[in-house]
């Protein structure tokens, strides 16, 4: 299957400071999905990218699949203590298989 | 939420012992998956399945085995459960093979001692 790198593993920001978790693959990836998991809670779907160079975005939450579709990021401005989690980025293989790889994930920590 | 229903929720049990973990759905999604979550691992694919007696390795099976002999019945088993299995377990769903999201369920956490 495809592999997804994803960087960083942990980040820690004061409340109010913006946040970016990066995904990266060495394969063209066929489209990118993104969610978010709470502390003891089980991962939610946040949005899918399909297009080459695609911007989407969801309140504060700015997500991106490269021009090349081999890498994609998520950035959420003015962080909050609500952003607490892990936030995964997935990819279906190719094929048409139905196999969904997910990234190691990004835990994000926001101090009040 | 998504119908999906994981048991049991929580279990310990011992060394060489076999387990099976339940994952059930009333949605009639085609794919299921099993996914196990560890520390700095993040999800990884165990097996998944995409209809009824058709499954699939995925990253990390070896040691697991899979059924699926109902659309909304995918069962997880741990022939002969190891320490290195102790891990939060979760089943997911979805609609199609591609550019649709999963819905997950609860997870179980499964201790071998």
């Amino acid at each position: 299957g495809q592999q997804v790198m994803q960087i960083p593993q942990y980040q820690h920001v004061q409340e109010g400071e913006d946040f970016t978790t990066y995904c990266n693959s060495s394969t063209t990836l066929s489209n990118i999905q993104w969610y978010k998991q709470r502390p003891g809670g089980h991962p939610v779907f946040l949005i899918q990218l399909v297009k080459s160079g695609e911007v989407k975005k969801q309140k504060r939450l700015t997500f991106q699949f490269g021009e090349a579709k081999k890498n994609s990021s998520l950035h959420i401005t003015a962080t909050q203590t609500t952003d607490v989690g892990t936030y995964f980025c997935a990819n279906h293989g190719s094929g048409n298989t139905g196999k969904l790889i997910f990234g190691q994930g990004t835990t994000l920590q926001v101090k009040p | 939420d998504a119908g999906i229903t994981q048991s049991p929720r929580h279990k310990v049990t011992e060394t060489g012992t076999p387990v099976t973990l339940r994952c059930h759905q009333t949605e009639n999604h085609r794919y299921m998956y099993w996914y196990r979550q560890d520390p700095g691992h993040g999800l990884r694919l165990i097996h998944y399945s995409y209809g009824v007696k058709d499954t699939d390795k995925g990253e990390v099976s070896d040691g697991y085995s899979v059924s699926r002999s109902k659309t909304e019945d995918f069962l997880l088993t741990l022939e002969s459960a190891t320490s290195s299995q102790t891990s939060v377990y979760f089943c997911a769903i979805s609609l199609g093979p591609l550019n649709t999201e999963a819905f997950f369920g609860q997870g179980t956490r499964l201790t071998v001692v």
